[in-house]
């Protein structure tokens, strides 16, 4: 069964640390990878993706994930993490084929303090 | 530009009532989803479209109906509903092809069902 992990429910980073938020997934084929970032009460927000080529995506807000084919993850970092980086992050993945549903992962909460 | 609208925003229902979330989309995509999102349990995708006229299962489509009448809109009805369907809803939509920014979502329905 295809299916994306991110093994911790909540991170907890101090403000200016960087910060990694996993992820893994298992679909066959060459799959789109994406991060979404959703903030209290809103709708989700894209941040990244990964289609092929370079391994290191940048993105929005100054986040970078990392695709790694050997160990199927595609983690997402920030250098210097921000107290306004604090919300609930999903991996999602879409395999291959023409319908372009996503699966998602079961969500991050990243809480970055002062 | 509103790109996806959900409406309405919230709502309470009682067992066995039944209801319609409407998700309307401006940019003339293709594609419509519809995801239910439960903590945990990151985004499932309950239906979804891949045009006019056309609407397929997704992960968890129990227990809910959809149609596609008009490209912009796509409705998700609730015929009786349950407890256990106390949830987000979001809707998203993409276009066929060059989806630089992967996928547009609402700003989500919140639902309770008592």
């Amino acid at each position: 069964a295809q299916s994306v992990a991110q093994p911790e429910d909540q991170v907890n980073v101090a403000e200016g640390n960087p910060l990694t938020v996993k992820c893994t997934y298992s679909v066959s084929g060459n799959p789109y990878l994406f991060w979404y970032v959703q903030y209290p009460n809103r709708g989700l927000q894209f941040l990244l993706k990964y289609i092929t080529g370079d391994n290191l995506v940048k993105g929005s807000y100054g986040f970078e994930a990392e695709f790694n084919k050997s160990q199927t993850s595609f983690h997402l970092k920030k250098p210097s993490a921000l107290v306004s980086d604090s919300a609930l992050y999903f991996c999602a993945v879409r395999p291959s084929g023409n319908t372009g549903k996503l699966i998602f992962g079961q969500g991050t909460t990243l809480q970055v303090k002062p | 530009n509103a790109g996806v609208t959900q409406t309405p925003k919230f709502r309470v229902l009682k067992t066995g009532q039944s209801m319609t979330l409407l998700c309307a989309q401006d940019m003339n995509h293709e594609y419509m989803y519809w995801y239910r999102q439960d903590p945990g349990m990151g985004l499932r995708l309950i239906h979804y479209s891949v045009g006019e006229g056309t609407t397929a299962k997704g992960e968890v489509p129990d227990g809910y109906n959809v149609s596609r009448l008009k490209k912009q809109n796509f409705l998700l009805g609730l015929e009786s509903a349950a407890p256990s369907q106390t949830s987000v809803y979001f809707c998203a939509s993409r276009p066929t092809t060059g989806f630089s920014d992967g996928y547009t979502f609402g700003s989500g329905t919140r639902l309770t069902v008592v």
